[in-house]
């Protein structure tokens, strides 16, 4: 059975640091993995998704980098501002459908 | 583009009532939605997965009969929850895939906060 980590739980920094999340997965037979950004009550926002044949992708301050071999997956993000303040969530497609398989978030509060 | 919306945002109900929840894709054509539902700082659970004229498919666990799921066309599903009990106060989220390509990218909708008294 797939199952998704994220470390840390959680994670403060000052503005202005680089923010690294990591995800892992236990099995490698994954169509694709999202990154994701929940804010306090409110739904995702999906930030970036990386195919399995890719091995990173990139958007404006973040960058997402993906090796399946080893089922891991890390989120940058540079220049953290406090507006980047909320709970990163990584997921893993496993079916042909579509289906998600979350992990647990990591909550970031960056400081001014 | 990609939006999904929900109705209602959040609703509170007695103990027994029934509730519905509408998960609306308004730009795109989904042939596939999502349920998830989301306790207190956790993550997502994946509840049933919404097929557009066919039964929903249910996680292990999940009372088919208890959350009614209707996929009636490519843009609306909708979750009832039957009888509803204190126990499932809770944030109901949905999501939808794109009609296009084989990305399998989702958009989730905004959520809807369940309360039942």
């Amino acid at each position: 059975k797939q199952e998704v980590t994220q470390i840390p739980a959680a994670l403060s920094v000052p503005e202005g640091e680089n923010l690294v999340l990591n995800c892992s997965f236990t099995d490698s037979a994954i169509y694709n993995l999202q990154w994701f950004r929940q804010d306090p009550g409110k739904g995702l926002t999906s930030l970036l998704l990386i195919q399995s044949s890719q091995r990173e992708q990139t958007s404006g301050r973040l960058n997402a980098s993906l090796d399946k071999s080893s089922g891991r997956s890390t989120l940058y993000i540079a220049a953290s501002q406090p507006g980047d303040s909320a709970t990163y969530l990584c997921a893993v497609v496993t079916d042909s459908w579509g289906k998600l398989q979350f992990g647990a978030g990591t909550q970031v509060v960056v400081t001014p | 583009g990609a939006v999904v919306s929900q109705h209602p945002s959040w609703v509170i109900c007695k103990s027994g009532t029934s509730v519905k929840i509408e998960c609306r894709s308004l730009d795109f054509q989904a042939t596939t939605m999502f349920w998830y539902r989301q306790f207190p700082k956790q993550s997502l659970m994946l509840m049933a997965t919404s097929n557009e004229g066919s039964k929903a498919t249910y996680e292990q666990g999940v009372e088919k009969d208890k959350f009614l799921i209707n996929h009636a066309s490519l843009t609306l599903s909708t979750l009832t929850v039957t009888s509803a009990h204190p126990e499932d106060s809770s944030f109901y989220i949905c999501s939808a895939t794109p009609q296009r390509g084989a990305s399998y990218e989702q958009y989730f909708g905004p959520g809807t906060r369940l309360t039942v008294t």
